[in-house]
């Protein structure tokens, strides 16, 4: 089975920190995504990356960037957290284009 | 880019009752149409996807169809079952440049009444 594992369920920061959220799969996927998942919004984009240390921006990348170093992790980061991105996060992968994602169980964020 | 909409945002059922959700999409290069199953406090997983040379697939009580030319595609799931109750998620991706990002319906709430 496919594993996309998130570092953290959840997680509490305070605005202005920098914080982190780290995603490892174990399945050499070519793909991966940092989505956002907020009630009446569905799953939207943040960055997703093709290649080691490629990325391209998403629908939403303002307040946040990405970093790939290793092609089984991708880490999510939020330069200085603000309340406005509270939220549940996930991470999700795939082997190519046009084929199943997988997720991770997703990381729930309280800026205070 | 590709816009996804997704109808309707909550449905509520009698368990044994069939339900319907219904996306249309954008972008005409479109051509993979994955939906997703998310239970209460997991993570979201594939159901059933459908590409674009076919118009219909079914996996026991689940199928979707899509209408290319109108550019929707709907999940049709009967007899339901009070496990059908989750938020389920439409998504479209196509080959040409980015495209084959995976972009994401809102969600619908399917709640099956026992």
């Amino acid at each position: 089975d496919v594993k996309v594992t998130q570092s953290s369920r959840y997680l509490v920061k305070r605005t202005g920190e920098k914080v982190f959220l780290e995603c490892v799969q174990d399945m050499d996927h070519e793909n991966m995504f940092w989505y956002r998942q907020d009630p009446g919004l569905g799953l939207r984009l943040i960055y997703f990356s093709y290649d080691v240390k490629m990325k391209e921006k998403g629908d939403i990348p303002e307040g946040y960037s990405v970093s790939r170093e290793k092609k089984e992790r991708f880490s999510l980061i939020l330069e200085s957290a603000s309340t406005n991105q509270t939220s549940m996060y996930l991470c999700a992968s795939s082997w190519g284009r046009n084929t199943e994602a997988f997720f991770g169980q997703g990381t729930r964020l309280t800026v205070v | 880019g590709e816009n996804v909409e997704q109808h309707p945002s909550t449905l509520s059922v009698q368990e044994g009752d069939s339900a319907v959700i219904k996306c249309t999409y954008s972008d005409s290069a479109s051509n993979y149409f994955p939906w997703y199953k998310q239970e209460l406090g997991k993570r979201p997983q594939l159901i059933i996807d459908i590409r674009s040379n076919v118009g219909e697939k079914k996996d026991q009580r689940i199928a979707v169809t899509l209408n290319k030319t109108a550019k929707h595609f709907s999940l049709h799931i009967t007899e339901t079952q009070p496990e059908d109750s989750a938020v389920y998620f439409c998504a479209a991706s196509g080959l040409s440049g980015g495209s084959y990002i995976p972009t994401f319906g809102r969600g619908t709430s399917l709640i099956v009444h026992p």
